[in-house]
Formats: C-alpha cells, sequence, structure tokens
C-alpha cells in the first residue's frame, strides 16, 4: 500500500516535448505539492494545493502547469520541455500546510 | 523571511562515533522545524519534527535534535552512527497555516567502516 505514488518513475524525452507526471496520495491528505530536486539535491517548491485549490506558485515557468482533479490527485503537465527541466520530481502530501510531509518516489526526468 | 542553512555539504564520521548535522533557521514567527532523509533513489521521510511542545525532540532510528531560539538553531544527532545512516539528511522550516516548507541544501552523511 503505497502512501504516495508517482508515475513515470523515469521519463526521458527530447527537447520541446510535451509530457505529464502523475501524483496519487491515498492518505486522506488536503494538501498536495510538487518539488523540484536539481542535480546538486537541492529541493525547491514548485506549487501547493489545498482541498484542490492552487495555494503556492513559485514564480515556475507557464509552461508547468499542475491539475488537481480531486484531493487525492496532482498531475504535473509540462509543455516544450527544456534541458533545464531535467531533475527529479517529487509529488508530496500533508494534512495541513505546516505537517509532516509524504513524498512519493520520484520521476527522474531527462530531456535530451 | 524564513530561510534554513545547513553547515556542511558533506559530513564523513566513522561506524560508532558520534553524528551532528547543524541547522540555523530565520522565521519571523514562531516556526515548525523538520529533519528528513533521503536514501538513495528515493523519496525523502520524516526523521522528526518540532512543533513547540519540547525543545529536545527524538525521531527514528535514534537521531534526536534540540530546538535552540535563542541560537535559532535544530542541530541533528545521533550518539552511534551506523553504517545504514549514510544518506542526505535535509532540514525544513514552514510556520503555521503555511503551505511553504522552506528545504535546507541537505547534508550528505558518510559513515566510515
Amino acid at each position: 500500500d503505497t502512501a504516495v505514488s508517482q508515475t513515470p518513475k523515469y521519463l526521458v524525452t527530447q527537447m520541446g516535448n510535451d509530457k505529464s507526471i502523475k501524483c496519487e496520495q491515498n492518505l486522506g491528505h488536503d494538501t498536495m505539492y510538487w518539488y523540484k530536486q536539481d542535480s546538486k539535491k537541492f529541493l525547491k517548491i514548485m506549487f501547493s494545493y489545498n482541498n484542490k485549490e492552487l495555494i503556492i506558485n513559485e514564480t515556475v515557468p507557464n509552461r508547468f502547469s499542475p491539475k488537481s482533479p480531486d484531493k487525492a490527485h496532482l498531475n504535473l503537465h509540462i509543455n516544450s520541455l527544456e534541458l533545464g527541466d531535467s531533475a527529479v520530481y517529487f509529488c508530496a502530501s500533508s494534512q495541513a500546510g505546516e505537517d509532516t510531509q509524504y513524498f512519493g518516489p520520484g520521476t527522474r526526468l531527462t530531456v535530451l | 523571511a524564513q530561510s534554513v542553512t545547513q553547515l556542511g555539504s558533506h559530513v564523513s564520521v566513522s561506524e560508532g562515533a558520534l553524528v551532528l548535522l547543524r541547522c540555523n533557521y530565520s522565521s519571523s514567527v514562531p516556526p515548525y522545524l523538520f529533519w528528513y532523509v533521503q536514501y538513495p533513489n528515493q523519496g525523502l521521510q520524516l526523521l522528526l519534527k518540532y512543533t513547540s511542545a519540547a525543545t529536545l525532540v527524538k525521531g527514528i532510528n535514534g537521531f534526536e535534535a534540540e530546538f535552540k531560539k535563542s541560537e535559532t538553531s535544530f542541530h541533528l544527532t545521533k550518539p552511534s552512527a551506523h553504517m545504514s545512516d549514510a544518506a542526505e539528511y535535509f532540514c525544513a522550516v514552514c510556520y503555521t497555516g503555511g503551505f511553504k516548507t522552506i528545504f535546507g541544501a541537505g547534508t550528505r552523511l558518510f559513515v566510515k567502516a
């Protein structure tokens, strides 16, 4: 019973393509997040959603569009992929904004 | 503005030695403080968290951290390192009602046999 799951685990694609990453949590949490972790392990928040509503958008390019169809899912769509988008993307969830976050296993995106 | 500084991007200890990972925070309001651990090719998982109930917080795997308001620090310690402790450790800060957790840059812990 995986608490926070992400698909796919690996994503290799060409520059200019569009791709999506899916995230699901079965913890009944109200808040979900997307993070980007670069090659130096620096972890930066991209988006926070609470009850399906966007709360935080950390100056992420418009090419990144999150969508939350329900409280258990937060998907990330990326248009016109660039080399700099290569990173590991983590989905996480928490009961409230200041609570412990539960992370998914990550999606390693490689843009060629 | 909130921020987190982890001193030392890499720390190396011998098995059985004391582990000390340093974290200093900046927050204009009482913070929630966390330590997370990340093993290779995995997501982060919680080690422990401070929520103002007690200044000395005990976590999993024998780790503990002490909140020192006067020093704005939340250092992570473990009396005796084990090989399985080798991982990346992140200190993080958030505040009540906030939906943005700020993570430190991480400290990679190496444990030598």
